[in-house]
């Protein structure tokens, strides 16, 4: 049984598309979670929190759904850049280590 | 600040050889996590310690891994005897108090022939 799934894509997009990941986790009790990127051959690095009410950075959202338990990124305007691996990430409780997605990969294409 | 330091970033090696990995984690992190990264299995987590202190290691493979943080400053992860199912890229990733963003070396890309 997997903790964190996530489609693993890839999704193909042109720029300026808007692309959406979902990822759904198993443990209702979990009680935090992020998005973090990875680019080819290089580390995992937090893109961002994902809080209760939704949040945003740019032309990035996020969202969580804890009836459905699954969290959610929204991409807006995709630029080339974006291409990378998405991982979501979960923590069940302040001292447990994240859980990491297998990750979505995204190509934006020009 | 340099960041989590990860040596060697390539090792190639034959099975049967023993490897050993390192990790130097950013000044004044309580928490080191060693995680392995493939594409059939994604990133999982192998032993993180708290203050030194190995916590929990359920995701060390078998007995061929072991793992040891000396002092606060300096770990290591070692394979022995390798085995080509080991390849893999093996990071590690610090953070201070719990809940806090988790910092990742640039990994070490393992091939075991």
């Amino acid at each position: 049984r997997k903790e964190v799934e996530q489609d693993p894509g890839p999704f193909n997009v042109p720029e300026g598309a808007t692309v959406a990941f979902n990822c759904t986790y198993s443990n209702s009790a979990s009680q935090s979670f992020f998005w973090y990127r990875q680019d080819c051959r290089k580390e995992p690095k937090l893109l961002m929190s994902v809080y209760s009410s939704g949040n945003e950075d740019g032309r990035f959202t996020a969202q969580l759904n804890r009836a459905s338990q699954y969290i959610s990124l929204l991409i807006r305007d995709s630029k080339l850049s974006d291409s990378a691996t998405y991982l979501c990430v979960v923590i069940d409780s302040g001292n447990t280590p994240l859980v990491f997605g297998k990750g979505t990969r995204l190509s934006v294409i020009a | 600040d340099a960041g989590v330091i990860q040596s060697p970033r390539h090792e190639v090696t034959e099975m049967g050889q023993e490897v050993t990995l390192r990790c130097k984690p950013i000044s004044g992190h309580d928490y080191l996590f060693w995680y392995r990264q493939t594409m059939m299995r994604g990133l999982e987590l192998l032993i993180y310690f708290n203050n030194n202190v190995p916590i929990d290691d359920s995701g060390m493979p078998e007995d061929r891994f072991s793992a040891k943080m000396p002092n606060a400053s300096f770990s290591t992860l070692k394979i022995q005897p390798s085995e080509p199912r080991d390849s893999a890229v093996y990071f590690c990733a610090s953070r201070g108090q719990a809940g806090e963003k988790l910092f990742f070396g640039s990994g070490t890309q393992l091939s075991v022939l």
